[in-house]
């Protein structure tokens, strides 16, 4: 079946450490996307990727950083500069960087401080 | 700028009650809308999209109508059951900008047998 995968499911930071969460998506969509979600809010986004090797900062890049070396992975490392990184973290993508198509989303990794 | 509205929640209803969640948003432009759902410890699955004015999105019983006059696309169900409780978000994204979507806050439904 295609879809998006989210690894790990819960993870643990320790303060002053880097951690990364691995998106991966058989789907052949060119774009992808990384959002935060805090309860009670909406989604807000941290960056996207319309094509390999190219990405932009969304919303609320500072304290994260991606990669986008294939097509089918876009990596979120949160970084220690992250004062407040426990949150839920989802990862999407679309065929269509244009916005007319939904996108399709991960099950997430939710981040906790230790 | 851009934004979405949603109605406060958390909504609780009878089963086989009528449900309407509103929405609104702002836009420079004319964005495709959509709504999505979420249930606990989940991802969000999309229910249903309206790309241009007056288009009606439905699915597994639920309808929103893309009203550009009022700016809104309102969440319906005419009958809702136990399994529909989830928390369900509006949002919006505008052409040419990469796709993105901006979120509402999310409305949590709460259906009791």
């Amino acid at each position: 079946d295609g879809g998006i995968t989210q690894s790990p499911k819960y993870l643990f930071r320790k303060e002053g450490q880097n951690v990364t969460l691995s998106c991966e998506q058989n789907l052949n969509h060119d774009a992808m996307y990384w959002y935060r979600q805090d309860p009670g809010q909406g989604l807000r986004l941290i960056y996207y990727s319309q094509i390999v090797n190219d990405f932009q900062k969304g919303d609320i890049a500072e304290g994260y950083s991606v990669s986008r070396e294939k097509k089918e992975s876009f990596p979120l490392t949160v970084t220690s500069a992250q004062k407040n990184p426990t949150a839920f973290y989802l990862c999407a993508s679309s065929i269509d960087q244009i916005g007319n198509q939904p996108q399709h989303f991960g099950d997430g990794t939710r981040l906790s401080i230790l | 700028g851009n934004s979405v509205t949603q109605m406060e929640g958390p909504v609780t209803l009878s089963e086989e009650a009528f449900l309407t969640i509103n929405c609104t948003y702002t836009a420079t432009g004319y964005p495709s809308l959509f709504w999505y759902v979420q249930y606990p410890g989940e991802g969000l699955q999309l229910l249903l999209k309206a790309t241009k004015a007056d288009d009606k999105g439905s699915n597994k019983g639920f309808e929103a109508t893309y009203r550009k006059e009022t700016t809104s696309f309102h969440l319906e169900k005419g009958s809702v059951q136990v399994s529909d409780s989830a928390v369900y978000f509006c949002a919006l994204s505008l052409r040419n900008q990469g796709g993105k979507l901006i979120f509402g806050q999310g409305t949590e439904l709460s259906v009791k047998p």
